[in-house]
């Protein structure tokens, strides 16, 4: 079935450093794309998406391209920031049987981030 | 505002006693569905809806029931809870479950079984 692989936190970066989340998969169709955040006490946030291979999604500075040859989705920012501090969730979604919606759920890596 | 609401957020029981979690969207979704989050597991799939009254099982839903009488809501029961459902909860909701659609998540219930 469906996987998808996160690097294990907890990540600690001070503010202004560059931040990668690994992210790899494994799927048997076509799948989209997601990272989404936690913050303390919330839910979980869409932060963005990429539908197909070579699509990069981009949001509040983040950034992720769909990596088909190499099976992944890594997150990256350039400057992180003391409010980027949260559990980030890589994610694919499939259509196994087609009509239907299967989410696969990474394991979540928490960031820290110190002034 | 377009959100999706659980309740209760928090609640400790004993094992045994029967509780039901409530979820509801504004959105008008047709795909609803229920994770477990646990530490070091991320989140699981308990039970999923693509529309009233279709619901199928997810990756772990045993000891779970679910119902999808109305369009907007989504409850799930827990019949008999045991400390093993001692979890975070999150309801979801996407429009149509097509496979590009983000979910929209609630903001969670802790629940503790003792």
């Amino acid at each position: 079935g469906d996987s998808v692989t996160q690097m294990e936190g907890p990540v600690t970066l001070s503010e202004e450093a560059f931040l990668t989340i690994n992210c790899t998969y494994t799927a048997t169709g076509y799948p989209s794309l997601f990272w989404y955040v936690q913050y303390p006490g919330e839910g979980l946030q869409l932060l963005l998406k990429a539908t197909k291979a070579d699509d990069k999604g981009s949001n509040k500075g983040f950034e992720a391209t769909y990596r088909k040859e190499t099976t992944s989705f890594h997150l990256e920012k350039g400057s992180v920031q003391v409010s980027d501090s949260a559990v980030y969730f890589c994610a694919l979604s499939d259509s196994p049987s087609g009509g239907y919606q299967k989410v696969t759920f990474g394991t979540g890596t928490k960031l820290q981030v110190i002034p | 505002e377009a959100q999706v609401t659980q309740n209760p957020r928090y609640l400790i029981t004993v094992t045994g006693k029967k509780l039901t979690v409530t979820c509801s969207q504004n959105m008008n979704h047709e795909y609803m569905s229920w994770y477990r989050q646990d530490p070091g597991l991320g989140l699981r799939q308990i039970y999923y809806s693509m529309n009233v009254e279709v619901t199928d099982k997810g990756d772990v839903p045993e000891g779970y029931k679910v119902s999808r009488k109305e369009k907007r809501n989504f409850p799930l029961i827990l019949e008999s809870p045991s400390p093993n459902q001692t979890s975070l909860y999150f309801c979801a909701s996407s429009l149509q479950g097509y496979e590009n659609q983000p979910q929209h998540f609630g903001d969670g219930t802790r629940l503790s079984i003792l």
